[in-house]
Formats: structure tokens, sequence, C-alpha cells
């Protein structure tokens, strides 16, 4: 089993609509990480959580510590939207993060 | 200011050779971390370096080695180029001794032929 869990792998959802990924894990983690990677490779750090939950623009991130969970939202969606999202772990106590298998969303107009 | 850099962008190379890729970070970062990406197994930690000390590494062969540099930049090795080692190879940077705040570079993307 993968120490960190995505779902769905496969996203398709039409312009506007209200969308979530969700990220499970199962060891001790210092930071979890959203990743949103466009096609061409490049990957831009989103979100970067310790506990609660942040907002930017119409991206939301929210951890559960106790319940080793996270979820990444992303309302009135949009086809830039389009990407892969990764959820990383920083493991506790190494110097590594350790990777979800991503989340392929795609948005039509 | 100027984002992670890697270099070169594109490299096609034979089965036997080897490979240097290069990471310049982000200015005052002194944490580097690289990264493999294929298709079948998704992005796995390589290594993790900080003040030129190797803190962390994956489980990758001996082939892949990398180095920091005093001024935090860090090239990887990958000898004895096999196709499976075909990939994005990515790079981050942070500032301090954790991964807190990490910021990756494009990557490089390596065909072995």
């Amino acid at each position: 089993k993968n120490e960190v869990e995505q779902s769905p792998q496969n996203l398709t959802a039409q312009e506007g609509e209200f969308i979530t990924i969700n990220c499970s894990y199962s060891v001790g983690i210092s930071a979890l990480h959203w990743l949103q990677q466009h096609p061409g490779g490049g990957i831009v750090s989103l979100f970067m959580l310790s506990s609660g939950k942040k907002k930017h623009g119409r991206l939301i991130a929210t951890i559960n510590i106790q319940e080793k969970h996270s979820s990444l939202h992303i309302t009135a969606s949009h086809p830039r939207d389009s990407a892969v999202y990764i959820c990383a772990v920083s493991i506790q106590g190494a110097q590594k993060l350790v990777f979800g298998q991503g989340t392929r969303l795609t948005i039509n107009p | 200011k100027a984002g992670v850099t890697q270099t070169p962008r594109y490299l096609i190379k034979t089965r036997g050779q080897q490979v240097t890729l290069s990471c310049s970070p982000i200015s005052g970062h002194r944490s580097v971390s690289w990264y493999q990406q294929t298709p079948g197994q998704g992005l796995q930690f390589l290594f993790e370096y900080f003040s030129e000390t190797q803190r962390n590494k994956g489980n990758f062969p001996g082939r892949f080695s990398g180095r920091q540099f005093s001024n935090s930049r860090s090239e990887m090795n990958v000898s004895t180029l096999e196709l499976g080692d075909s990939a994005l190879y990515l790079c981050a940077s942070s500032p301090g001794s954790t991964l807190l705040g990490a910021f990756f570079g494009q990557g490089t993307r390596l065909t072995v032929v």
C-alpha cells in the first residue's frame, strides 16, 4: 500500500463546477503539500499545510491531522485549472517528500 | 527573484553513457532535493542536499549520485544509463533545513535510447 493515496485518479468536470480532490496518508508527517503540474512538466507548489485550512483565490486546501486526510477544493472551476494535482507529504524526521500518484483534472468549457 | 533553474531541459543519451544534470536553486535557498518522475512510478525522491551534505537518499541504485556546491547549486549524475532511466528529473529548493516551502524547477527530460 502506498504511503500517500489520492482519489480520484482522473476527474472530468464542466466549467463552473466545484472540484474536490482527496489525499490520505499513513505516515507521520511534518507538512503536506499540494502541487500542480501542467503539461510540459513544470510543477508549482500550491499549498503547504501542517494544520487547518488555507485559501488562495479559488483554491482551498484543508488537512485533518487526526484522520490523516487532506482535501483540495477548486471553486468555480475553469478550463485553465486542467492539470495534474499531486499531494506530497514531508515525512516526519526525514528530509524527503513522498508523493501520491496524482489526480488528472480536466475541465471542459 | 529568479526561480529554480534546471539545465538542460531536454537530453537524449544512449545506453551505457553517463549524464550530469544541473540545478540552480533560488538565491538564498540552501536545500536542494531531486526527484524522478516516470509514467509508471510517478514522482519518487532521489536525494536531498543541505549545505553541501547529502542528508537523505531514496531507494535508487548507486548509479545515481549527486553533489552540492558551496553556492548551493547541485548536480545529479547517472552513470551507465539504462532505458528505464528515461524520465523527467525535477529538483526543488527550499530555504532552510527542511523541505517546507519547496519550489520546483521545470525539470530535465532525459531520454535514453
